[in-house]
């Protein structure tokens, strides 16, 4: 059984601050990492895939790294705006990526203005 | 059609009825899959089809559940004799492939209540 674990469960800031949430995953036969952002009534969106240790993505003010070796990924998000509101979700794939991908509970994030 | 398309978006059954969600993924994607959310909980794998290979029913939760995928395209989950405990939103997503570099489609979900 994969355990994707993130953390907070939830987190409220203000409208302006910058701020981070943690993936941790299997660091055995790691194959690749996503992240999501699901917005109420809407359907979970793509932000990033990572398959490479050390890699870093960035969209806009939101960025994550990556690293596969000691099994952990960071979600940052810079300056937050209420419409950064939302639960991020982070998936594991596991070995040669041909088996779905594993999600963790997600973090929920409000922004308060 | 540009994404994902689920429907019902809701569905209020009793407890005992049989259900059936249906996905229709984006053309040319052949990888679909079922996932659920029960309150409180994270995202949940159910089934997943890629071409024309056996699908991967490992994360369906008993026999009342099943899946089909129809020449390679629309994809129909069937809940059978329904319990309270199947109350979840029931998501479908698809891809280009199974492989990790690409990002899935979800749809908007069908929210399952049973009463």
């Amino acid at each position: 059984i994969l355990n994707v674990e993130q953390s907070p469960q939830s987190l409220h800031v203000q409208e302006g601050d910058s701020t981070n949430f943690t993936c941790s995953f299997p660091s055995s036969n790691f194959y690749a990492l996503h992240w999501y952002r699901w917005e109420t009534a809407k359907s979970p969106e793509a932000l990033f895939v990572m398959t490479l240790n050390g890699d870093e993505k960035k969209k806009g003010r939101i960025s994550a790294t990556l690293n596969t070796k000691e099994g952990y990924s960071y979600l940052y998000i810079k300056g937050s705006q209420p419409e950064d509101s939302a639960t991020y979700l982070c998936a594991f794939i596991k070995n040669s990526g041909n088996t779905p991908l594993v999600f963790g509970k997600g973090t929920r994030l409000s922004v308060i203005a | 059609g540009a994404g994902v398309s689920q429907s019902p978006s809701n569905k209020v059954t009793e407890k005992g009825k049989d259900v059936e969600l249906r996905c229709d993924p984006i053309s040319g994607h052949t990888a679909l899959y079922w996932y659920r959310q029960s309150l409180g909980q994270g995202l949940e794998f159910l089934i997943y089809f890629q071409g024309n290979s056996a699908p991967d029913k490992s994360g369906l939760p008993s026999d009342r559940f099943s899946a089909e995928r129809t020449g390679g395209s629309v994809s129909t989950l069937t809940i059978q004799r329904t319990q309270q405990e199947d109350s979840a939103v029931y998501l479908c997503a698809s891809s280009f492939a199974t492989t990790p570099n690409y990002g899935y489609t979800f749809g908007s979900g069908t929210r399952l209540t049973v009463v």
